[in-house]
């Protein structure tokens, strides 16, 4: 079956650094998505990885290594808007989407 | 990018009555739209794939006769939620993909039936 597993939430303070880590099973491989979700929102695109290493935009970046179909986004100094849920989405071979649960983030001032 | 609008943003109806929700691509002939469900705390999962000039494809576990996906132009799908019951209430997202490198939400509708 298809599977992205990425934490369920994560807390951490304001300024600081956080990865947030997906790790997936998919029936082929055709790139890794990340998205952020405010709570009643829809999500928005954050990055999208298709080849093997990092992408870095501004605050965030996402590593991506596709021989141990892994990613992670890391998030660098952090603000309260951050606070957010983070999701992990993979197209398969068939270029569906699969997504993950996401991955609830919590920012301490 | 692509610009997608989503309406209504929230909607309260009655249970046994039907609420349909628009999407609309306003710069982008989507010929593809995607339709999602979101559940509190749960995350995006895949209804329908909503296809212009022909019949919606339907995931697993969907009822197609509950769920009425309309995808008569390039830029509007509507997505009509029959007879609905308090179970339905969740929050509805449509996405248009353009191409394999990304793809754009609506604003996502929240139905509560009562």
């Amino acid at each position: 079956g298809q599977n992205i597993d990425q934490p369920t939430e994560m807390t951490a303070t304001e300024g600081a650094i956080v990865q947030i880590n997906c790790t997936y099973q998919t029936s082929g491989f055709n790139g890794l998505f990340w998205y952020q979700q405010h709570a009643g929102e829809a999500p928005t695109f954050l990055s999208y990885n298709v080849l093997d290493g990092l992408e870095e935009k501004g605050r965030f970046s996402s590593f991506l290594s596709r021989s141990k179909g892994y990613s992670y986004l890391l998030l660098k100094e952090l603000q309260m808007k951050d606070s957010a849920s983070y999701l992990c989405a993979v197209t398969d071979s068939n270029y569906q989407l699969i997504w993950g649960a996401g991955t609830k983030l919590i920012i301490k001032p | 990018g692509a610009v997608v609008s989503q309406h209504p943003s929230w909607v309260i109806c009655k249970s046994g009555t039907s609420v349909k929700i628009e999407c609309r691509s306003l710069d982008f002939q989507a010929t593809t739209m995607f339709w999602y469900r979101q559940f509190p705390k749960q995350s995006l999962m895949l209804m329908a794939t909503s296809n212009e000039g022909s019949k919606a494809t339907y995931e697993q576990g969907v009822e197609k006769d509950k769920f009425l996906i309309n995808h008569a132009s390039l830029t509007l799908s509507t997505l009509t939620v029959t007879s609905a019951h308090p179970e339905d209430s969740s929050f509805y997202i449509c996405s248009v993909p353009t191409g394999n490198t990304e793809a754009f939400f609506g604003q996502g509708t929240r139905l509560t039936v009562v």
